[in-house]
């Protein structure tokens, strides 16, 4: 089955500055690459998402690459607040089933 | 609209018995999805539910086993509860209609977090 490597683990940065999380997947047959926010006490959330027909989205701050070649994908953050310390997760979709990275603790420090 | 609701919160078991969670979806949501979240661990895959039919099975025991009602609600058992089981198990609905091959955006409940001791 599919297997999502998520890095790093744990992630602080300071206010402003930007935050990099990778993610690394095992299934070719994957084309759907969503990332989720979780904040404390709180089911996660789409923040963005990308498919294998696309290479990089953007969304105001955010931003998501995709190396499909590699097998990797990656969550931008620039200019970070502190509303952004949450745990995030990158996800690889195959047909049979959405498969979370183990997620990334990131702290802005103000 | 109301998002996703999950009950009971919080339970706390012993080692041995069994456990029933409930999650009701969006309106007009027709795939449930179940996932378990351990520290460290992520969120891991359950099961899948699209009209009252379970579609996609995760790498977990028997003891784990779901099911879902003509009005998309859901309900997960685990019997014989481990030590081990203690976590957040959380329910997602989605839009994800028959023929689509992703699942589009999951929409998350809070969660139901069990401590089994």
């Amino acid at each position: 089955g599919e297997n999502v490597e998520q890095h790093p683990s744990t992630l602080s940065v300071q206010e402003g500055d930007s935050a990099v999380i990778k993610c690394t997947y095992s299934d070719s047959a994957s084309n759907y690459f969503p990332w989720y926010k979780q904040e404390l006490g709180k089911g996660p959330q789409l923040i963005i998402d990308i498919r294998s027909n696309v290479g990089e989205k953007k969304d105001q701050r955010i931003a998501v690459t995709l190396n499909k070649t590699a097998k990797h994908f990656s969550l931008h953050i620039t200019e970070t607040q502190p509303e952004d310390s949450a745990v995030y997760f990158c996800a690889a979709q195959t047909p049979r089933q959405l498969t979370f990275g183990s997620g990334t603790q990131l702290t802005v420090l103000p | 609209k109301a998002g996703v609701t999950q009950t009971p919160r919080y339970l706390i078991k012993t080692r041995g018995q069994q456990v029933t969670l409930s999650c009701s979806p969006i309106s007009g949501h027709r795939s449930v999805s179940w996932y378990q979240q351990t520290p460290g661990q992520g969120l891991q895959f359950l099961f899948e539910y699209f009209s009252e039919t379970q579609r996609n099975k995760g790498n977990f025991p028997g003891r784990f086993s779901g099911r879902q009602f003509s009005n998309s609600r859901s309900e997960m058992n685990v019997s014989t509860l481990e030590l081990g089981d203690s976590a957040l198990y959380l329910c997602a609905s989605s839009f994800r209609d028959r023929g689509l091959v992703d699942t589009g955006e999951l929409f998350f409940g809070e969660g139901s977090r069990l401590t089994v001791l």
